[in-house]
């Protein structure tokens, strides 16, 4: 599985939108890029996932960069409820290879 | 929601007992996953299990052992646990097969510190 690079934290005001980044230069035309969070002392949680297109559910907007290279987690009203870590991961499938790393750890602030 | 469930969430034992960390899923999956994580730390997989009586251990070694006797049970066990077995264990789950398959579902961990 391709190996991705986040940065080690970030903050963000409550109420405004949080940009996560992720790049993933390696990917391979077959790996989705998945994004879970994981709130402490819990297990991770699955948050959203795609391929090419951006997506978005009832939690985040994932943009995709047209090469692939790169991607961005979007949480578009951030609450302190948000803070937690992001992990990004891409993967073509087989959970036994995943990569976790050490994800993105975001601080939503009053 | 996620309909994984792991019990017990925390717990503290003396040196050389025998534990059991249970696992249970009510949705059907088929792979089933035992994860090991120290506080801040990565994630790390310690065993794995594509269906019924199929275990494989995963990339860090574990001197924990697992069982898949039912599709929705997936218990691991330490035969005389010691200090450097403290850790959060995370159980996990997933249907398998296709890109929604692929999804993996986490139960809320299990603490466990010995003394």
């Amino acid at each position: 599985d391709a190996k991705t690079t986040q940065p080690p934290s970030m903050d963000c005001a409550e109420g405004r939108a949080a940009n996560l980044p992720c790049n993933h230069s390696t990917i391979s035309g077959n790996e989705y890029v998945y994004w879970y969070r994981q709130i402490h002392s819990q297990g991770p949680q699955y948050i959203i996932h795609g391929l090419k297109n951006n997506e978005t559910n009832e939690m985040a907007s994932l943009i995709i960069t047209e090469d692939r290279k790169s991607s961005t987690l979007i949480l578009p009203h951030a609450t302190l409820r948000d803070t937690a870590v992001y992990y990004c991961i891409a993967h073509a499938g087989n959970n036994r290879k995943l990569i976790w790393g050490l994800g993105t750890s975001l601080a939503v602030n009053p | 929601e996620a309909d994984i469930y792991q019990t017990p969430r925390y717990l503290v034992i003396g040196t050389g007992k025998k534990i059991t960390l249970e696992c249970s899923q009510t949705m059907g999956h088929d792979k089933m996953y035992w994860y090991q994580q120290d506080p801040g730390m990565e994630l790390h997989l310690i065993h794995y299990s594509y269906g019924v009586n199929s275990t494989e251990k995963g990339d860090l070694s574990s001197e924990s052992t697992v069982s898949r006797i039912r599709t929705e049970h997936f218990p691991l066990t330490l035969e005389s646990a010691r200090p450097s077995h403290t850790s959060q264990y995370l159980c996990a789950s997933s249907l398998g097969g296709g890109l929604s398959g692929n999804t993996i579902y986490f139960g809320e961990g299990s603490w466990l510190t010995v003394v």
